[in-house]
């Protein structure tokens, strides 16, 4: 069974760049989340989509970081424009939904010069 | 995950009594974390180790890098409880997640 896949798993960008990160959730889950790993903050929940509707949008991180699911099998996270900052891992995860296991891609890390 | 493997999948305890949630490594790990997950989405910060135990009210956490596991104890089990929860474990370059344990605490 195919898991959670995020790509690209990692990226390198200049200060000012648009990046974007994509995440296929595993099929069949209805809830997708977009959270953010960083040694200081540990994981911050960017985006929260339910039926891929937005429910939850991570309220410190509106302006420069979009989430977008297209469709049920596909979403991505801009990040326009980046800052140093914004360098850490991100991560997809995907639920059945209610209290399910939450199914983790490998991440894709970010780092901005 | 295939490099975490945490236990017990589901768990079911009366109020006021305790259990012990393990993950275990296949390989070596630097560190670990263990979140709970709440009803928004957010995953909650319980414990990050590098090494040894650490306890904050009815919980406590232990990391063992050598014989590569780590728990997380419950004492005294309060319905608030309830939910799910999860270890992560990092080597020096990626993070790998549990499957995760869904508490339900009973009254």
């Amino acid at each position: 069974d195919a898991g959670v896949t995020q790509t690209p798993r990692h990226e390198v960008a200049e200060k000012g760049q648009t990046i974007i990160l994509k995440c296929e959730p595993v099929s069949g889950h209805n809830d997708l989340f977009w959270y953010r790993q960083t040694k200081i903050q540990g994981l911050e929940l960017l985006s929260y989509f339910r039926s891929k509707s937005l429910m939850e949008d991570g309220g410190a991180f509106k302006d420069r970081f979009k989430a977008e699911m297209l469709n049920s099998s596909f979403s991505t996270l801009k990040i326009q424009p980046t800052e140093p900052k914004d360098s850490a891992v991100y991560l997809c995860a995907s639920s059945s939904g209610g209290d399910g296991q939450l199914y983790f891609g490998e991440g894709s890390k970010l780092t901005v010069l | 995950g295939d490099q975490v493997e945490q236990s017990p999948s589901a768990l079911s305890l009366h109020e006021g009594t305790g259990s012990a949630l393990r993950c275990n490594f296949t390989t070596t790990m630097r560190a670990v974390q263990w979140f709970r997950k709440n009803s928004r989405g957010s995953l909650i910060n319980l414990f990050y180790l590098a090494s040894g135990t650490k306890e904050n009210g009815r919980l406590k956490s232990a990391f063992d890098s050598k014989e590569r596991y780590s728990t997380l104890h419950i004492r005294d089990a309060q319905l608030e409880d309830s939910g799910t929860y999860f270890c992560a474990a990092e080597d020096h370059n990626r993070i790998f997640f549990g499957d995760g344990t869904q508490l339900v605490v009973k009254p």
